[in-house]
């Protein structure tokens, strides 16, 4: 089992839609959990961080998280064509160690 | 807040050559930075966990001598691709993360090599 598995995809979303992007990991003692965005060619960028369980809203991203079934999930509300890239989830297994364990993740195209 | 640059951006250069990379965290203090490598349609393959002050923690299958890591300040490390062969053109990328229990790694834009 992967230590962070994420659908590769591709997955296809009409604009305007919600898309929604699952991870689920496998050590259940992961403290944080992070999505990145990255563009074709481009490095990864941070959208959103969370570390509790519940929902994080910030703008038209929420992070969700349940500890308990060890899954984290990102959903882009009104999507956007500027939205297609590759979103990567990150879990941090070690609290204190910054070294961050990514799934391979799953390529999102919004379709105009 | 939070960015971080590399130097270059892109670099050709001759097999057998040593190619330095170069990377800032321009607003923040780095405790801890990494170096990831990136083929085509693959995923992020970290290299090297790079703490100031102290040696590299290198990967599993990363060679130490041929990939040499400075941790020179809080602010700067430094990759060195030593004796670069065509197979070690790649996108290289490096994070920082402003530790003291704040695990989030802020990525630079990358450094894509080629070595002809």
């Amino acid at each position: 089992q992967k230590e962070v598995e994420q659908n590769s995809g591709p997955l296809s979303v009409p604009e305007g839609a919600i898309a929604s992007l699952n991870c689920t990991y496998s050590d259940r003692g992961s403290q944080s959990f992070f999505w990145y965005r990255q563009y074709s060619g481009k490095s990864p960028e941070l959208i959103m961080s969370i570390y509790s369980n519940g929902d994080k809203e910030d703008g038209r991203f929420t992070a969700q998280l349940n500890k308990a079934s060890q899954y984290v999930s990102l959903l882009i509300r009104d999507s956007q064509p500027s939205d297609s890239a590759t979103y990567l989830c990150a879990v941090n297994r070690v609290r204190g160690n910054e070294k961050l364990t990514f799934g391979t993740g799953t390529r999102l195209t919004i379709i105009p | 807040g939070a960015v971080v640059s590399q130097h270059p951006s892109w670099v050709i250069c001759k097999s057998g050559t040593s190619v330095k990379i170069e990377c800032r965290s321009l607003d923040f203090q780095a405790t801890t930075m990494f170096w990831y490598r990136q083929f085509p349609k693959q995923s992020l393959m970290l290299m090297a966990t790079s703490n100031e002050g102290s040696k590299a923690t290198y990967e599993q299958g990363v060679e130490k001598d041929k990939f040499l890591i400075n941790h020179a300040s809080l602010t700067l490390s430094t990759l060195t691709v030593t004796s670069a062969h065509p197979e070690d053109s790649s996108f290289y990328i490096c994070s920082a993360s402003p530790g003291a229990g704040r695990e989030t790694q802020y990525f630079g834009p990358g450094t894509r090599l080629l070595v002809l």
